[in-house]
């Protein structure tokens, strides 16, 4: 079962830009993952899918500050240029092909200083 | 614009049962297969159940496995989670999320959350 690992947390300053990680379990770094943004006291928002490749698709109204990109078993989403508006709970999510089962990482927490 | 609108959450006790309801607009949703996810409060998120679009494919976690019970009414744009023997470890935000399909399942899609709390 494929496991995702995800920094605790993250800071960067306004209009600055930050790089979140989300790591891939061994035997699992073809896996393609999703990003999803939740806000305090929100849903989850998708953000984007993103491949081994890295070539990635975002969800309708995404900014263009959001991008994403792979490195072999890691899966990265950038945000530039941050907003206060980016302060929030970033999780990666993948899907198990062989148990059929949906995993989640546990988050990063990202504050805009 | 895609809704998805959870309804039926609600204080109940342990042992007790509740069924939750997810009413979908905006998509096609006879097409879409579906997902409840669920966050504890202060914790991150779990997937809870699928069911594909047609309902011949239904996976649980283990966590809810032989007490939850997925199932939707495409002619009603209607997602369904009946929850038995609800504990303690149930009290969670569930939320309805869609799943699409490209090189891989991913959710796109996400509800605004309707909150369960299971206490004596």
């Amino acid at each position: 079962q494929p496991v995702l690992t995800q920094s605790s947390s993250a800071s960067a300053s306004l209009g600055s830009s930050v790089k979140l990680t989300c790591t891939l379990s061994s035997g699992h770094s073809s896996y393609i993952i999703a990003w999803h943004q939740q806000q305090p006291g929100k849903a989850p928002r998708y953000l984007m899918k993103l491949e081994g490749s890295g070539s990635y698709n975002k969800g309708s109204g995404v900014p263009d500050r959001f991008s994403g990109s792979s490195s072999g078993a890691d899966r990265y989403l950038t945000i530039s240029n941050l907003q206060s508006d980016d302060e929030a709970d970033y999780y990666c999510e993948t899907w198990d092909r062989n148990k059929r089962h949906w995993v989640f990482g546990g988050g990063t927490k990202v504050t805009v200083l | 614009e895609v809704q998805l609108v959870e309804s039926g959450g609600g204080l109940v006790q342990p042992g007790g049962s509740l069924r939750l309801s997810c009413a979908a607009s905006g998509l096609t949703f006879s097409s879409y297969s579906m997902n409840w996810v669920r966050q504890a409060p202060g914790k991150g998120l779990e997937w809870v159940s699928y069911i594909s679009s047609s309902s011949s494919n239904i996976h649980y976690a283990d966590s809810v496995k032989g007490r939850f019970t997925i199932s939707r009414d495409n002619a009603k744009n209607s997602l369904y989670l009946q929850m038995n023997s609800l504990r303690d470890e149930d009290t969670a935000v569930y939320y309805c999320a869609s799943a699409f399909y490209s090189s891989g399942w991913y959710v796109d899609y996400w509800g605004q959350g309707t909150l369960v709390t299971v206490s004596s």
